[in-house]
């Protein structure tokens, strides 16, 4: 089982809809978990992080945590095509040092 | 406002060659690293220095070495280029290691023939 784990895709979604983007993680002692948008050819950039079971909006990105269930998704509302991009989940572990471990990303397509 | 420097931004290597990626950033933070990243993989990681004066390695260490020259700067070395270490290669950095969120350079893709 991978440490990370988000369905590569691609997720073609329509303009305006919803897209959700999904991610299960294994270290149950996770404490941080966040959301890095990367366009083709550029660098990852943070969008998004969560520490505490439930939602968090930011803007038309809303990152929601389960713990129990150790799944973590991003829900990007009214989605343009600016939005197309790939979508890395990333946890911090707390086994050993602490250190970020990446998904394999989704990569997302916004069809106008 | 540079953020994260890494140098080069592209490279041809030959099996058996050596390289040093070169990386420095100007926030005056803590942690870096070095993650590789291949399709359909994401981002793996390779070595990282919590802090000055140490490294660790990653999931992915072998074929490479780090060294963490003082609080600036982070190079990758490859000692044997293999075929298999072609990628792109992201250096980052961070407050710290328990800091989520990491400043990317922009990348270094490197090609061993």
């Amino acid at each position: 089982q991978k440490e990370v784990e988000q369905n590569s895709g691609p997720l073609s979604v329509p303009e305006g809809a919803i897209a959700s983007l999904n991610c299960t993680y294994s270290d149950r002692g996770s404490q941080s978990f966040f959301w890095y948008r990367q366009y083709s050819g550029k660098s990852p950039e943070l969008i998004m992080s969560i520490y505490s079971n439930g939602d968090k909006e930011d803007g038309r990105f809303t990152a929601q945590l389960n713990k129990a269930s150790q799944y973590v998704s991003l829900l990007i509302r009214d989605s343009q095509p600016s939005d197309s991009a790939t979508y890395l989940c990333a946890v911090n572990q707390k086994q050993g040092a602490q250190k970020l471990v990446f998904g394999q990303g989704t990569r997302l397509t916004i069809n106008p | 406002n540079a953020g994260v420097t890494q140098t080069p931004k592209f490279q041809v290597l030959k099996t058996g060659q050596s390289m040093t990626l070169q990386c420095a950033q100007d926030m005056n933070h803590n942690s870096m690293y070095w993650y590789r990243q291949d399709p359909g993989m994401g981002l793996r990681l390779i070595y990282y220095s919590a802090s000055e004066g140490t490294t660790d390695k990653g999931e992915v260490p072998n074929g490479y070495n780090v060294s963490r020259l003082n609080k600036r700067e982070f190079s990758l070395r490859l000692e044997s280029a293999a075929p298999s270490q072609t990628s792109v290669y992201f250096c980052a950095s961070s407050l710290s290691t328990g800091a989520g969120e990491l400043f990317f350079g922009e990348g270094s893709r490197l090609t061993v023939l």
